[in-house]
Order: C-alpha cells, then structure tokens, then sequence
C-alpha cells in the first residue's frame, strides 16, 4: 500500500531534549516535505526537499533541520525543542515533473508537546 | 508571500444541507487544488483545477476554478456525517512552483 509513514505519532517532551520524528514514504517520490498545523493558521511549510541531498526552507524553518541521505527517508530534527514548537506535524511526498503540479500524499501526523 | 484565504472559517450545518465554501487571494493561482483533513488523519486531495473557469466534480463536491484565477470555491452536495473535518484549499506558489501554498481551512461539523 502508497503510503507516508511518520513515527512517533504522539509525543510529550521537554524543553531542550533533542528529537527526531521520522518520514518514509514507499513510492519513490522526488519530493518530500514537512508541514505544521496550528489553530487558525492551516498548514506552514517547515522544510521541503527535491530529492536526495537537496534540502530547502520552507516558511518556518527556525528550530528545526532536515536531511535527505535516501529518497524514502526524510527525518525531521528538533535540536532544542521549546514550547512554542508544540504542534501538528505532518510529513508529505510528491512525484515530481508529471502534471503542474502532482498530488501530495500525507502522513498520518506527528503530535508533538513540548513542556 | 502569496496567501490564500478561506472563509468562512467554520460551519456548523444540518445533515442533508448543501455547503458553499470559498478561497481567494490577491494574487494569481495557476492551479488549486481542494484537500480534505479527516479528524486525526492527514490531507488528501479531493479535487484539483487546472483551468480558470473550470468546473470540476468528484461524486457530491463540485470545484469550480474563478475566472480572474484568484479564487475558487467548493460546494458539498447533501452533507453527511462523513463529510466532517478541514477542509483546505492550496495552490502552487507563483515563485517556486513545487511548493504548495495552504489556506487556513474550513472546520465543517454536521448535525444529525
């Protein structure tokens, strides 16, 4: 089955502990992306990148970093996490170079706390 | 940067009602696309424009692409339970065409 698989989906952290939330995804996309969602605000661009190696910012890439070492894999680092990063976090993938732009298949999300 | 707004922010609305929501922006969309967020799910695409103009359906919703390309709407058909969650618009950024630009969304709930 096509899919995104983001880990952990929950998770209550505190103030400076570094984290990590993995993205996978099984279609052999170019295109992987990070997303937060807050109240009011829908969905802002973290990170994105284009394929392996290639890594760009998104519109809220303060606190966070980003690698694409393998085309599935595109792992979502907080290096100091702070309150203001709690959040909804979702992982996405595209094909790239098919119609203008081609459908972006989430993940199931990424809940994180930070205390 | 560009930016897309969606009213109206939230609905509450009587199942078998239809339901008109809206996205527009002051700048030009080549293309828009409509994602529905389930609750504790992820985005997934339910319709997307091409052409200003264009109407577009896929079972009960229908999408129309504005004339002026600065808007588009969506219309839900005899809303059911199912129907509840975000829904959110999104276009391709006018600077760089792979990134999506996202509305706030629409909270539709539905009463039985």
């Amino acid at each position: 089955e096509a899919q995104v698989t983001q880990n952990p989906r929950y998770l209550i952290t505190v103030t400076g502990k570094k984290l990590t939330v993995t993205c996978s995804q099984n279609m052999n996309h170019e295109y992987m992306s990070w997303y937060r969602q807050d109240p009011g605000l829908g969905l802002r661009q973290i990170y994105y990148s284009m394929n392996v190696e290639v890594t760009d910012k998104g519109d809220v890439p303060e606190g966070y970093k980003v690698s694409r070492k393998e085309k599935r894999n595109f792992p979502l680092i907080l290096e100091s996490p702070s309150p203001n990063q709690t959040s909804l976090y979702f992982c996405a993938s595209k094909k790239v170079g098919t119609e203008p732009t081609g459908e972006l298949f989430f993940g199931e999300g990424s809940r994180l706390t930070v205390l | 940067g560009q930016q897309l707004n969606q009213s109206p922010q939230s609905m509450f609305i009587q199942e078998g009602e239809d339901v008109s929501m809206n996205c527009t922006s002051s700048s030009i969309f080549n293309t828009w696309l409509w994602y529905k967020q389930d609750p504790g799910e992820g985005p997934v695409l339910l319709i997307a424009l091409y052409k200003a103009g264009e109407l577009t359906s896929n079972g009960r919703l229908t999408a129309q692409f504005g004339i002026t390309r600065k808007d588009s709407f969506l219309n839900i058909s005899a809303s059911i339970p199912s129907d509840v969650g975000i829904y959110f618009c999104a276009g391709p950024s006018m600077e760089y065409g792979n990134k999506l630009v996202f509305g706030a969304g629409t909270i539709l709930r539905v009463k039985s």
